[in-house]
């Protein structure tokens, strides 16, 4: 199946600061990729949608300046939490619409990564 | 405002029995849906995709569609104490440009 990859993994930061999530997808090119934010025991929310060569279309409630997103390639995104606070400690998840040996086209999720921000 | 309700359990089945996962939706215009398994502290998998009205069956699973109810469940046959997790039901309303609407899942015990 269709492969996406995360970087980093975790990620644990001050206050502040600012935190860039790379999302990839590994063997297939991907005009859209989708951003996702799970807290606790919650379900996946998603924050935005990002497209290759244009800006990215964020959901209501979401802060575009706060969540910068990046589509630079047909197999890169990238998501940046500006001025990261501690509500921001989260489980990202970025996907990406893949059609693998010609069948329906599915999201495909990266493996999360997760934001502790103390 | 597109929901996916989901009863969160937790839904305890004996191992070897069905296991019956039910997901109702409040957009009549969605065209596409999934279920996605979860374990904890890991990123959703796909488990099954559905698309017309009826069942479809993969391996000891099977999703089953109706539009007019608005309605997706899914069985899962000889259930196995590896198939304990939680079970997210998605929904997508148009092509590929949409993101997926997620219910809070269902969380599924099953006792060896």
């Amino acid at each position: 199946g269709a492969v996406v990859s995360q970087h980093p993994s975790w990620v644990i930061c001050k206050s502040g600061t600012s935190v860039k999530i790379e999302c990839r997808s590994l063997d297939f090119q991907a005009t859209t990729m989708f951003w996702y934010r799970q807290f606790p025991k919650q379900s996946l929310m998603l924050m935005a949608t990002s497209n290759e060569g244009s800006k990215a279309t964020y959901e209501q409630g979401v802060e575009k300046d706060k969540f910068l997103i990046n589509h630079a390639s047909l197999t890169l995104s990238t998501l940046t939490v500006t001025s990261a606070h501690p509500e921001d400690s989260s489980f990202y998840i970025c996907s990406a619409n893949g059609r693998p040996s010609g069948s329906s086209e599915t999201q495909y999720f990266g493996p999360g990564t997760r934001l502790l921000v103390l | 405002q597109k929901e996916v309700e989901q009863n969160s359990g937790p839904l305890s089945v004996p191992e070897g029995a069905i296991a019956s996962l039910n997901c109702t939706y409040s957009d009549r215009g969605s065209q596409s849906f999934f279920w996605y398994r979860q374990y904890s502290g890991k990123s959703p998998e796909l488990i099954m995709s559905i698309y017309s009205n009826g069942d479809k069956e993969d391996g000891r699973f099977t999703a089953q569609l109706n539009k007019a109810s608005q309605y997706v469940s899914l069985l899962i046959r000889d259930s196995q104490p590896s198939d304990s997790a939680t079970y997210l039901c998605a929904v997508l309303r148009g092509g590929g440009a949409d993101g997926l609407t997620f219910g809070k899942g269902t969380h599924l015990i099953i006792q060896p």
